[in-house]
């Protein structure tokens, strides 16, 4: 009953240092998201994939890519990390399509750039 | 663009209830919901609501809402300690677009 995984827990990069989270889902969810939560601010878009195979930016995608691997997995990367990217980090999917479709949650991921 | 807006903090007294507002912008917004999430984890799924709803209960939570002025409130009876976390609300229209989520209201409950 594993629902979103997200690895790693926790991570302590350096600037300039590079970094892929990883998230995978078992409900077989067509949608996928990654959202970073930082104090004050909520949660906030950077990239989804409403379906494998494709991605859109969300609200703030500077400094990040992603990949939609599978129908599963979808990773963030940090290509060239900064302190402002500092945050926690939060994986979800969605069934997607019409219909109430609640987002599922993995655990989160900590990232400190130092 | 859409805009979800609650307020930062509530505290309350064991026992009382707790009322959890949030605003929305978007008309077409087809589905509510509100997510509680506890220290240190994830967005947990709490409750929803469907647009042409008034209100939903579910033991003690109690999600009323106002379509006219946009306007979601939750609503949770006998508050507990254990209800001590950040509450997130949030609204989605039809299709594949992600939920549009407010900046979270902590609830802190006091012994």
């Amino acid at each position: 009953n594993a629902g979103v995984t997200q690895t790693p827990k926790f991570q302590v990069l350096k600037t300039g240092q590079s970094m892929t989270l990883q998230c995978a889902q078992d409900m077989n969810h067509n949608s996928m998201y990654w959202y970073r939560q930082d104090p004050g601010m909520g949660l906030r878009l950077i990239y989804y994939s409403a379906s494998e195979g494709t991605t859109d930016k969300g609200e703030v995608p500077n400094g990040y890519n992603v990949s939609r691997l599978n129908k599963r997995e979808f990773s963030l990367r940090l290509e060239s990390a900064a302190p402002s990217q500092t945050s926690v980090y939060f994986c979800a999917s969605m069934e997607g399509g019409a219909g109430n479709q609640p987002q599922h949650f993995g655990d989160g991921t900590r990232l400190s750039i130092l | 663009g859409e805009d979800v807006e609650q307020s930062l903090f509530l505290s309350v007294r064991e026992g009382d209830s707790s009322v959890i507002n949030c605003t929305y912008t978007d008309s077409s917004s087809t589905y509510l919901y509100w997510y509680k999430q506890e220290p240190g984890a994830g967005l947990q799924l709490l409750t929803y609501i469907f647009s042409n709803m008034d209100m939903k209960q579910d033991q003690r939570l109690t999600v009323l809402l106002n379509k006219k002025d946009k306007h979601l409130s939750l609503r949770i009876a006998d508050t507990q300690t254990g209800d001590s976390a950040i509450y997130f609300c949030a609204e989605r229209n039809s299709g594949n677009t992600p939920l549009v989520f407010g900046k979270g209201t902590r609830l802190s409950v006091i012994a």
